[in-house]
């Protein structure tokens, strides 16, 4: 069975523009979380979505968004791109809301300039 | 969910025992630990989960203390392989309930020949 997949997984962007990232969960699996990983903060919940709906949002601002799919694939976007946003953005597939096992996929790298 | 506290860093010497700890000292009674690892550049990686009685799969066994304030990670065998980040988490896992993982730092742990 293929694993969570990531797209593009590595990105160079500057100040100011926009980027979406995309993510394939594992067949069959219904949840999908994003994190954000930097140096400094380590690994940070951004959103869950279960069932097309967003069911968990961690703390960040309004320029991080996302969405899912009925065939469960997951897209996040970041608007009006700052410094601070070059990270390795990790995407992560369950079974089920809440599921015990949670699958990551390899991220996308993100350097904004 | 709980905080959890674990050393920044250890050594093993391969082919031995990794015993890495981990403290929950305000874990609830419905919460459970989790073991993620986070191999150099790649997405995090499921290793194993309880709640209080010890558990083991073919990768580790987790053993968790009898009052639950604290737990450690066995890697019976270490090998080069098993270098990596180690992040123990704890969540209340329930159907329907968030997927979300709060990572800490984590343990390095560096396996040397």
């Amino acid at each position: 069975k293929a694993g969570v997949t990531q797209t593009p997984r590595y990105l160079i962007k500057t100040r100011g523009q926009q980027v979406t990232l995309s993510c394939s969960p594992i067949s069959g699996h219904r949840s999908v979380s994003w994190y954000q990983q930097t140096p400094g903060q380590g690994l940070q919940f951004l959103f869950e979505y279960f069932s097309e709906t967003q069911r968990n949002k961690g703390n960040f601002p309004g320029r991080f968004s996302g969405r899912q799919f009925s065939n469960s694939r997951s897209e996040m976007n970041v608007s009006t791109l700052e410094l601070g946003d070059s990270a390795l953005y990790l995407c992560a597939s369950s079974l089920g809301q809440g599921g015990s096992e949670q699958f990551f996929g390899p991220g996308t790298r993100l350097t904004v300039l | 969910d709980a905080k959890t506290t674990q050393p920044p860093s250890m050594d093993c010497a391969e082919g031995r025992a990794a015993n890495l700890p981990c403290n929950h000292s305000t874990i609830s009674g419905n919460e459970y630990v989790y073991w993620y690892r986070q191999i150099h550049s790649q997405g995090p990686q499921y290793i194993i989960h309880g709640l209080k009685n010890n558990e083991t799969n073919e990768m580790a066994s987790l053993i968790i203390t009898e009052d639950r304030k604290s737990s450690t990670l066995i890697l019976p065998h270490a090998t080069l392989r098993d270098t990596a980040v180690y992040y123990c988490i704890v969540r209340v896992w329930a159907a329907g309930n968030t997927g979300k993982l709060i990572f800490g730092q984590g343990t390095t742990l560096q396996v040397k020949p």
